[in-house]
């Protein structure tokens, strides 16, 4: 079954960029969308399709995909960033749908 | 308003069963795949499968074939998880959730509903 490998936690200053990677293999050929988890509350949609944001959500989310490794790049980073965040495919070859394990991003 | 709303929490005894409704409204319940998520406690996204609400067809992940069923009620616009045989780890925040399909791909989970807790405990 496919795989998607994310780093257990990043932290980063405020007002700084962070990067959260997610990979898998040839997950560039995959549409890679990713959740922002507060706790206690249900995931929301920040980037679907590797790039593009939901209406409602900061142009300071990015996301990239490419090769082994998709990326969620948030800018100017927040103090109410800080969540856990999850990087998700839809595996074709088994019709199923894959999560990432999840970063829980600390603002510092 | 375009929302998932979901049945309460439950608390079950190992060796029973659970069934969480899970009803959509302000969108055509018919045009869009529910899936269902867990959330074990201090734990990741678990996807446990989809239904189709307009045909009724079903897919599972292996681990939770034959203890999972999901079922839907059109008239209501209300899909049903029910899992049998409960163990102590399936303690977790069930969600329901929507996604669209294109071209026979499944498309990001853009709605949540707020999550159901069922507690399995002697």
């Amino acid at each position: 079954s496919y795989v998607l490998t994310q780093p257990p936690s990043v932290s980063v200053a405020p007002g700084k960029t962070a990067g959260i990677t997610c990979g898998g293999n040839n997950i560039g050929s995959k549409s890679v969308h990713w959740y922002q988890q507060k706790p206690g509350q249900a995931p929301v949609l920040v980037v679907y399709d590797d790039s593009d944001r939901p209406s409602g959500i900061p142009e300071r989310f990015s996301g990239s995909n490419s090769g082994n490794t998709a990326t969620l790049t948030i800018s100017r980073v927040e103090a109410g960033d800080e969540a856990d965040y999850y990087c998700q495919v839809w595996d074709e070859s088994s019709d199923h749908v894959v999560f990432g394990g999840g970063t829980k991003l600390t603002v510092l | 308003q375009v929302q998932l709303v979901q049945s309460g929490a439950e608390v079950k005894k190992p060796g029973a069963s659970m069934k969480v409704s899970c009803k959509a409204s302000g969108y055509t319940f018919t045009d869009y795949y529910i899936h269902w998520v867990r959330q074990a406690p201090g734990q990741g996204l678990e996807w446990m499968g989809w239904i189709n609400p307009n045909s009724g067809g079903t897919d599972y992940p292996q681990k939770f074939q034959g203890r999972v069923t999901m079922t839907r009620d059109t008239s209501i616009s209300t899909a049903y998880l029910e899992l049998t045989r409960l163990r102590s780890d399936d303690t977790a925040v069930y969600y329901c959730v929507r996604s669209g399909l294109r071209f026979g791909e499944l498309l990001q989970f853009d709605l949540w509903g707020q999550g159901t807790l069922v507690a399995v405990s002697s």
